[in-house]
């Protein structure tokens, strides 16, 4: 059973389209967020949720909504897409909002935009 | 500004070799922690550090936290192919009441047989 799962995991899509990435994680977690990571690798946080709430909102573009339908589900919408979107997507969790607790991330949704 | 310094950003080594990868900051943190990124899946945590000056150890892989607990470092002895990947330190930096999880821009480790 995977414990983060992500969907999808691949998505080529045009510029302006809108588009979601679902995540769903069974592992009883309280806290979920979601993190981009561009082509260098480099892994920032966007959003964290506890129990249904925004926690963190790292200035981000609001083209990008999160929605958190319970503590087990935490889903990213982009409108408007631009070429600069286009990065890795990891929805993750923990089991409280982090303090040193254990990230668990799921494999990620990668995310083209022509 | 980025919290969470990590060096060296590359490395290419042979098999066998051994290596240390280091995470550096001006700011304090409770605890560290050390992920493992393979091509293609997401980061699975490798250790956490929580007390100054602790080290700990995962079979050939050797963390240590420095006394000041602004610093770690991984070592890795006899590195093997399979050690190859993308290794990320991570932290808690206190931000607006909440902890906000922020990780290093990586060491990518490549080991050739």
């Amino acid at each position: 059973d995977t414990a983060v799962s992500q969907t999808p995991k691949y998505l080529v899509t045009q510029m302006g389209n809108d588009k979601s990435i679902k995540c769903e994680q069974n592992l009883g977690h309280d806290t979920m967020y979601w993190y981009k990571q561009d082509s260098k690798k480099f892994l920032k946080i966007m959003f964290s949720y506890n129990n249904k709430e925004l926690i963190i909102n790292e200035t981000v573009p609001n083209r990008f909504s999160p929605k958190s339908p319970d503590k087990a589900h935490l889903n990213l919408h982009i409108n408007s897409l631009e070429l600069g979107d286009s990065a890795v997507y990891f929805c993750a969790s923990s089991r409280v909002h982090f303090s040193g607790n254990t990230i668990y991330f799921g494999e990620g949704s990668w995310l083209t935009v022509v | 500004t980025q919290l969470l310094e990590q060096s060296p950003q590359f490395l290419s080594i042979q098999e066998g070799e051994n290596l240390t990868v280091y995470c550096n900051s001006s700011s304090v943190f409770s605890s560290l922690q050390w992920y493992r990124q393979e091509p293609g899946e997401g980061p699975v945590l490798l250790v956490t550090v929580v007390t100054g000056g602790e080290v700990k150890k995962l079979k050939r892989l050797t963390f240590q936290f420095g006394d000041a607990r602004k610093d770690s470092s991984l070592h890795i002895t006899a590195a093997q192919p399979g050690d190859t990947g993308l290794y990320l330190c991570a932290g808690a930096h206190a931000s607006g009441g909440s902890y906000i999880p922020t990780f290093g821009r990586g060491t990518s480790l490549i080991v050739h047989p």
